[in-house]
């Protein structure tokens, strides 16, 4: 069966740009999360919806920042005027409740590369 | 407050040896654990999990871990380790108190097994 999709796989942006990064769970899902992990670290954590409520936004790193879920299935990162340290891949992972011993899915992650 | 060290950033072992590799974690309260199996270019595969009862778990591809709570440990194995093992493994927790759903990853462990 399908899993978690992401798009683009790979993105170059130059400094200043704006990016969307999108993400499409497994269909029913209804905890999302993203993650960003940068070169020769785990994931950490950024946010989270259950269903299209964006619960928890604690781990994004600025203002620049923002995630959306408007009807409960797909999801857009959007980074606004990126800069070099916002190169990272961010992953995204769904997962069928909302329990804390839910398995999560990832997705493939989408590479960003900030010149 | 949670976390996770993974205290060696890699393994090597040869085909046929077994392998562990290690995690130990740190929760306010009782612990959901989770491995990772990550492979180049892709996203994050679950392994397996604990969350309560038997401290042994079995999970997928051969590989088990065992919950010790006296040590705070939730080591990876498997008897037999194969070439395609090589991966980048990542330890996760959640602490069971107030049921988080926010895991915290260790900065992972590169499995290499040598032919």
């Amino acid at each position: 069966g399908a899993g978690v999709s992401q798009s683009p796989r790979y993105k170059v942006a130059k400094r200043g740009q704006d990016v969307a990064l999108r993400c499409d769970p497994i269909s029913g899902h209804v905890s999302l999360f993203w993650y960003q992990q940068a070169l020769g670290q785990g994931p950490e954590f950024l946010t989270y919806f259950q269903n299209e409520a964006q619960l928890d936004k604690s781990g994004l790193p600025s203002d620049r920042f923002f995630a959306e879920r408007p009807e409960g299935s797909v999801s857009t990162l959007k980074i606004q005027r990126t800069q070099q340290e916002d190169s990272a891949v961010y992953l995204c992972a769904s997962s069928l409740a909302v329990g804390s011993t839910d398995t999560q899915y990832f997705g493939p992650g989408t590479r960003l590369t900030v010149l | 407050a949670q976390s996770v060290a993974q205290p060696e950033d890699q393994v090597n072992v040869a085909e046929g040896n077994p392998l562990t590799v290690k995690c130990t974690y740190s929760v306010s309260g009782n612990p959901y654990l989770f491995w990772y199996v990550q492979y180049p270019n892709r996203g994050l595969q679950f392994l397996l999990k604990y969350i309560t009862g038997d401290n042994l778990v079995k999970g997928s591809y051969g590989f088990e871990a065992e919950f010790n709570k006296s040590q705070t440990s939730f080591h990876l194995k498997k008897p037999s380790a194969l070439v395609s093992d090589s991966a980048l493994y990542f330890c996760a927790v959640r602490d069971r108190t107030g049921g988080s759903y926010i895991p915290t990853f260790g900065r992972g462990t590169s499995l290499i097994v040598h032919p």
